[in-house]
């Protein structure tokens, strides 16, 4: 079993719905939740980030953690076409090392 | 832009050679970061260098090595290259903060 679970889609939705990306994790130790879109042939960029439990919001996109079910959650509110890439959720522990396990990512396709 | 950069952005290169990846990390940013990412394992975490000094070791193979340099800058070294090494390299770097900011990656294929 991967530490991560992340959904690969490809997930198709039309322009103005919400989205929902999930993932699942197995490792008690985490503490640090990201989130990263990454669009073709480019490096991923960051999105959210929360520290432990709770939500967290910015704009149309919120994430949400929870520890107890060890699974984490970004909402994204008004999608746009702009908004079609992969998303990958990542996770630390605080170790000190700061070294991420991503998921594989979700492809996310939105279509005007 | 992140403020990371790699160097080259595409590498083509045959089996069993070897070839050297480049990152500059963000102005002030101590921790370099390198990851790989092929299309069945998605992103792979390879290594971690803090201030010149390895901190963390992940997946990576013994015919890759790393380093990180006094300005900062690191580069990756992958030797007697296969055809499976073909992949998109990443680098990232950060501060004492947690949040990791990625370069553009070195798309590299391996013939």
């Amino acid at each position: 079993q991967k530490e991560v679970e992340q959904d690969p889609g490809p997930l198709s939705v039309p322009e103005g719905a919400i989205v929902s990306l999930n993932c699942t994790y197995s490792n008690s130790a985490f503490q640090y939740f990201m989130w990263y879109r990454q669009y073709s042939r480019k490096g991923p960029e960051l999105l959210m980030y929360t520290y432990s439990s709770g939500n967290k919001e910015d704009g149309r996109f919120t994430a949400q953690v929870d520890k107890s079910s060890k699974y984490i959650s970004l909402f994204i509110r008004d999608s746009q076409p702009s908004d079609s890439a992969t998303y990958l959720c990542a996770m630390s522990d605080d170790s000190g090392t700061y070294k991420y396990i991503f998921g594989t990512g979700t492809r996310l396709k939105v279509l005007a | 832009d992140s403020g990371v950069t790699q160097t080259p952005k595409h590498l083509i290169t045959a089996t069993g050679q070897r070839v050297t990846l480049r990152c500059s990390p963000r102005s002030g940013d101590l921790s370099v970061y390198w990851y790989q990412q092929s299309l069945d394992q998605g992103l792979q975490f390879l290594i971690q260098y803090y201030n010149g000094e390895e901190r963390a070791k992940g997946n990576i193979l013994e015919r890759f090595s790393a380093q990180q340099f006094p300005d900062l800058h690191s580069e990756l070294n992958l030797s007697s290259l296969e055809l499976g090494d073909s992949a998109l390299y990443f680098c990232a770097s950060n501060r004492a903060e947690t949040t990791q900011y990625f370069g553009p990656g070195t798309r590299l294929l391996v013939l």
